[in-house]
């Protein structure tokens, strides 16, 4: 039973570009949607995290898009840097202290 | 910036020994977990811990393992009889009671079994 699925698998990008990474999932009680980065070697890093009652959130160069009846979300990275490369995860969680069920994963490259 | 800190960073055991791995979680959370990740692949919860009990555990938290708080710091996970299968990345992450969506990793410990 997969819970979170993620899209696309992998992301090449130029830099200046924008990186658009989409999440499904099908349990209407989740009620928190992170953001996870990851570096090769490295632990995931809570980049940006959204919660259902409102439909975006922009930190910096990173928006995450919420849409609560398509069950969906989404990040986006603007203006994309060759450090932005990475792994990104989203995860969904049911009330807090909970745990996080995490998607399969984005590897994003950004060339330079 | 306090940070969950994981010892050691790579473990190396043979199948059917016991492993322990370490965490200092972030001082003032409450809430404490593991998560795996095999090589390439997602990161999979496996257990949750709370005011000294397992809030939550998955298919993959069978009787080999088992979680500790042995003091006011450090957060262990022990495996009793390690298996080929269970070589993988091991994180810890904590977080705040009042509000504690956010969990933080620790930097991983990996485990190889041979």
């Amino acid at each position: 039973q997969q819970q979170v699925k993620q899209s696309p698998q992998s992301l090449i990008v130029q830099k200046g570009g924008i990186s658009i990474i989409n999440c499904a999932y099908e349990n209407t009680a989740f009620d928190y949607f992170p953001w996870y980065q990851q570096f090769p070697g490295k632990g995931p890093a809570l980049l940006i995290a959204i919660r259902p009652d409102v439909s975006e959130k922009k930190e910096g160069r990173f928006t995450i898009s919420f849409n609560k009846s398509a069950k969906q979300f989404s990040l986006h990275i603007m203006d994309s840097q060759p450090g932005d490369s990475a792994t990104y995860f989203c995860a969904v969680a049911r009330g807090a202290g909970n745990k996080l069920t995490f998607g399969g994963g984005t590897r994003v490259l950004v060339k330079p | 910036e306090p940070e969950v800190t994981q010892t050691p960073s790579h473990q190396v055991t043979q199948m059917g020994q016991e492993v322990i791995l370490r965490c200092v979680p972030i001082s003032n959370h409450l809430y404490f977990y593991w998560y795996r990740q095999i090589l390439g692949q997602k990161v999979e919860f496996l257990v949750s811990f709370y005011n000294n009990e397992i809030s939550e555990k998955s298919e993959i938290f069978d009787d080999q393992f088992s979680v500790e708080r042995p003091d006011g710091s450090n957060f262990t996970l022990k495996i009793r009889s390690t298996k080929l299968e269970d070589s993988a990345m091991y994180f810890c992450a904590s977080s705040r009671l009042a509000g504690g969506y956010e969990q933080y990793f620790g930097p991983g410990t990996r485990l190889t079994v041979t």
